[in-house]
């Protein structure tokens, strides 16, 4: 089991350039969610998927996030244009059809949006 | 709706000391809790969950909580802290919608745990 994988690690861009971010699931798992974590806010849920289709999105700050789920083994966060606002450490996690088990987290893309 | 609140954004101990971060819920139907670590440049990773008929579960690390649902609380101790246990600290709740969909987990905003040599 080789965990959440996400892409890059880290990420720096200048604002108004579009940043996309990656992750691969745990196989098997039928849950995926974005989150993304800053001093301030801590700890916030942006958007999750039940198998590929977005389940809720009310998290997602504005127009200029979108997230996509293609198949079981891949998902896109995109920030187009980012700001320097978006900075932020955004993970990954995934979990099994339970709905009550724990999810499990890749180690998160770290953006600096300059 | 559903809520942590972790009550102390850092806690000190000393080496060898009793290591208590508390976690306390607000919940109208019954919650599924779990405790988190995250250590420095990296991800979550999971310490303990709780499961239905138990008040006590034992994590990782020598880590335990105790579910109180008269206080609404899952506190999280450790006996006897090491140099390694330095780190920030999530209690998290994950609720059943009414309808039966799953949601996410909502954090509380972490304890960052800092040990006295």
């Amino acid at each position: 089991d080789a965990g959440v994988i996400q892409s890059p690690r880290h990420e720096v861009t200048e604002m108004g350039q579009e940043v996309t971010l990656r992750c691969k699931p745990i196989s098997g798992h039928d849950y995926l969610f974005w989150y993304r974590q800053t001093m301030m806010r801590g700890l916030e849920l942006l958007i999750y998927f039940n198998n590929n289709v977005p389940i809720d999105d009310s998290g997602m700050p504005e127009d200029r996030f979108s997230a996509k789920m293609p198949n079981a083994s891949f998902s896109t966060l995109k920030i187009q244009p980012s700001e320097p606002r978006d900075s932020a450490v955004y993970f990954c996690a995934s979990s099994p059809g339970r709905r009550t088990g724990p999810l499990h987290f890749g180690n998160g893309t770290r953006l600096t949006v300059t | 709706a559903q809520s942590v609140t972790q009550l102390g954004s850092h806690v000190s101990v000393s080496e060898g000391a009793l290591v208590l971060l508390r976690c306390n819920y607000s919940s109208s139907v019954p919650p599924y809790l779990f405790w988190y670590v995250q250590y420095p440049n990296q991800g979550l990773q999971l310490l303990l969950k709780y499961t239905s008929a138990a008040t006590l579960f034992k994590g990782i690390n020598g880590f335990e909580a105790e579910f109180k649902k008269s206080e609404t609380s899952f506190h999280l101790t450790k006996p006897s802290a090491h140099m390694s246990d330095a780190a920030e600290y999530f209690c998290a709740v994950r609720l059943l919608e009414p309808g039966g969909g799953a949601d996410g987990l909502t954090f509380g905003k972490g304890t960052h745990l800092i040990i006295q040599p």
